[in-house]
This record gives C-alpha cells, sequence and structure tokens, in this order.
C-alpha cells in the first residue's frame, strides 16, 4: 500500500520568512496530492491540492510542487503569519474506488514573532 | 463547500460500554466515507472505507468486530466502538466524498472519545 514520509517533523520560522515541508511517497499510482492544516482540536482542512498531471501549484502565499519521477512533493509558505502556526499534514491518494487519502506524520509549524 | 457533521462532538464513557459516533453529510450524497483515528501529537490513521449499502473495508490492525461501521444512506454512516477501553480513547474523524472524478474529501468536525 501506499506509504507517506513527511519531513521536518517541528519546523520553526521567523514571522515573514518561508517555511518549506517536503513529503515523499510510495505508490507511483497515486495521482492525488491534498495538502492540510489542523489547529488543535478541530479538523483537518485542505488548504491546497495537486494532481499528478500538474507539477506546481499555486495559491497567493502557498505553493505546493510535485516530481513524480521522484515522488516528491512540496508546500511552500511565504511571508508567512502568527495565523499559519498550526499542524499541517501532506497525503497522498491511492487509485482505486476507494481512493483512500494516506497522511504524512505532519509537521508542527511555529511562526515565531 | 459541502458539509460533514458529526455527533456527537464529545464523549465520556465507562470502560466496556458501547458507543456510537454518527459522519453526516449534509448537503451532498456521499457514496464513500472514511473513519479515521487520531491520536494526541500523531497523524490521522485511515481505519475504514464505507461504501454506501456494502461492507465496510477495514485497514490492516483495525478489528471489524470492535468498530463496527455502518453506512446505511448516503448521508448517514456510523462508528460503533464497541466493549470501549481506556486505550480506544481518541479523536475519531470522518470524511466523506462524492462520486465521480472529484478527489476533494470533506473532513467532519471529529468526536473526541475518553473511556474511563
Amino acid at each position: 500500500g501506499e506509504n507517506v514520509e513527511q519531513h521536518p517533523s517541528t519546523l520553526s520560522v521567523q514571522e515573514g520568512d518561508s517555511a518549506v515541508i517536503k513529503c515523499t511517497y510510495s505508490d507511483s499510482a497515486s495521482n492525488y496530492f491534498p495538502w492540510y492544516k489542523q489547529e488543535l482540536g478541530k479538523r483537518p482542512q485542505l488548504i491546497i491540492d495537486i494532481r499528478s498531471n500538474v507539477g506546481e501549484k499555486k495559491d497567493q502565499r502557498i505553493a505546493v510542487t510535485l516530481n513524480k519521477t521522484a515522488k516528491h512533493f512540496s508546500l511552500h509558505i511565504t511571508e508567512t503569519q502568527p495565523e499559519d502556526s498550526a499542524v499541517y499534514f501532506c497525503a497522498a491518494m491511492g487509485v482505486g474506488r476507494d481512493d483512500k487519502i494516506i497522511f504524512g506524520k505532519g509537521t508542527r509549524l511555529h511562526i515565531l514573532p | 463547500g459541502a458539509v460533514v457533521s458529526q455527533h456527537p462532538s464529545r464523549v465520556i464513557c465507562k470502560s466496556g460500554t458501547s458507543v456510537k459516533i454518527e459522519c453526516r453529510s449534509l448537503d451532498f450524497q456521499a457514496t464513500t466515507m472514511f473513519w479515521y483515528r487520531q491520536f494526541p501529537k500523531q497523524s490521522l490513521m485511515l481505519m475504514a472505507t464505507s461504501n454506501e449499502g456494502s461492507k465496510a473495508t477495514y485497514e490492516q490492525g483495525v478489528e471489524k468486530d470492535k468498530f463496527l461501521i455502518n453506512h446505511a444512506s448516503l448521508t448517514l454512516s456510523t462508528l460503533t466502538v464497541t466493549s470501549a477501553h481506556p486505550e480506544d480513547s481518541s479523536f475519531y474523524i470522518c470524511s466523506a466524498k462524492t462520486s465521480g472524478t472529484t478527489d476533494t474529501q470533506y473532513f467532519g468536525p471529529g468526536t473526541r472519545l475518553t473511556v474511563l
């Protein structure tokens, strides 16, 4: 089955700087890669996603890149703000009727004042 | 966007009792629902996939007789934790998706289960 690795587990950046979170996946058949932001005690919120036919996608301060050959994908947050502090999860979706989303272990992002 | 609700949001029960958690899609028909468990400071672990009208598919290591899943309609799936024990205390989250080409899953707000 699919396995998603995520690094780093914890990341602290100065407010205004950029943050990068990296993930790898194992199943070359996966074709959908969402990123979620989760605040304490709340549901995961989809912040951006990318499909395997696209190499990069951007939405304001958030961008995601995908390297299918290397099975790597990354989340980039620019001009970080205090409200960006949260846990971020990458995920990969397997192909098939069930379309299971498999999550990485998460990155706790701290934005320092 | 689509809305998924869960009930209850929080439940405390005694060891040995059973607890039922409901997951509802409020404004769309969910052909597939997923149940996740999240322990403190950990990731979401998929427990099972539930398709309307058929038996749930459980992930390896998840006891199907302990975690009963029923997806009786296109808007409702239930997870029953039977004979709950303290180690079952966790945050249980469901998600739902429609049929078709969209890949987006919509998550419920989660249910915090505490077993005393």
